[in-house]
């Protein structure tokens, strides 16, 4: 069974220039987050779907950052105009439903904003 | 909102040696899991431990949830071993909201 996948693996790009990250979650997993990890710290949530549906978006920068989850399968997280301080892992997890289910993660995206 | 406090927070093993990890968090939690992060940033699953004890080869977790605490013990450690371990809490709120540690920076030297 294929993990999490997500890409790119790297970007680099200049300060106010736009980003985006792809993931695909575990076949038939209903639920999918989003992370982000600074440098020496845990994940910290950004986002949480139910198939298409944003259920927990409390830590989301909506002023720049937006996601989607169309069809309740992959998803889209962009970072528009990137700032200094967005460097860090961007990383998505999946799990099969909404209770306390193991949550599986992907690789990560590393973001470094120049 | 929950801390999550991890301990120590970095540990240096020679290959062979036994080591504890803790973790202590600060509110009642429907779950918990560890996580092996290895030098690649790869988040690795290693128990989802709500309470009592399980076991997986060189590694045991014990979770005493009525205390809020967390155990993960690693046997005969290995260079493969190095990386940062992290307890993560789901808390036991309306939202089931991971909540991550502090971590556990290990490095095993051969």
């Amino acid at each position: 069974e294929a993990g999490v996948v997500q890409s790119p693996r790297y970007k680099i790009i200049e300060k106010k220039q736009p980003v985006a990250f792809w993931c695909n979650p575990i076949s038939g997993h209903n639920t999918l987050y989003w992370y982000r990890q600074n440098l020496g710290q845990g994940p910290e949530l950004l986002i949480r779907y139910e198939n298409e549906e944003a259920v927990d978006d409390s830590q989301l920068p909506k002023d720049r950052f937006s996601a989607e989850r169309l069809k309740g399968v992959d998803s889209t997280l962009k970072i528009q105009p990137a700032e200094l301080g967005d460097s860090a892992v961007y990383l998505c997890a999946s799990s099969a439903g909404q209770g306390s289910e193991t949550q599986y993660f992907g690789p990560g995206t590393r973001l470094l904003v120049l | 909102g929950i801390q999550v406090e991890q301990s120590p927070p970095d540990l240096i093993l020679q290959e062979g040696a036994n080591s504890t990890l803790r973790c202590n968090f600060s509110d009642s939690v429907n779950n918990l899991q560890w996580f092996h992060q290895n030098p690649w940033g790869q988040l690795i699953n290693l128990f989802y431990i709500p309470s009592g004890t399980k076991q997986n080869g060189r590694l045991s977790a014990t979770t005493v949830a009525t205390e809020r605490y967390s155990l993960l013990y690693i046997s005969s450690s290995q260079t493969t071993d190095s990386g940062v371990y992290f307890c993560a809490v789901h808390m036991n709120t309306g939202f089931q909201k991971l909540v991550f540690g502090t971590g556990t920076r290990l490095l095993v030297s051969p």
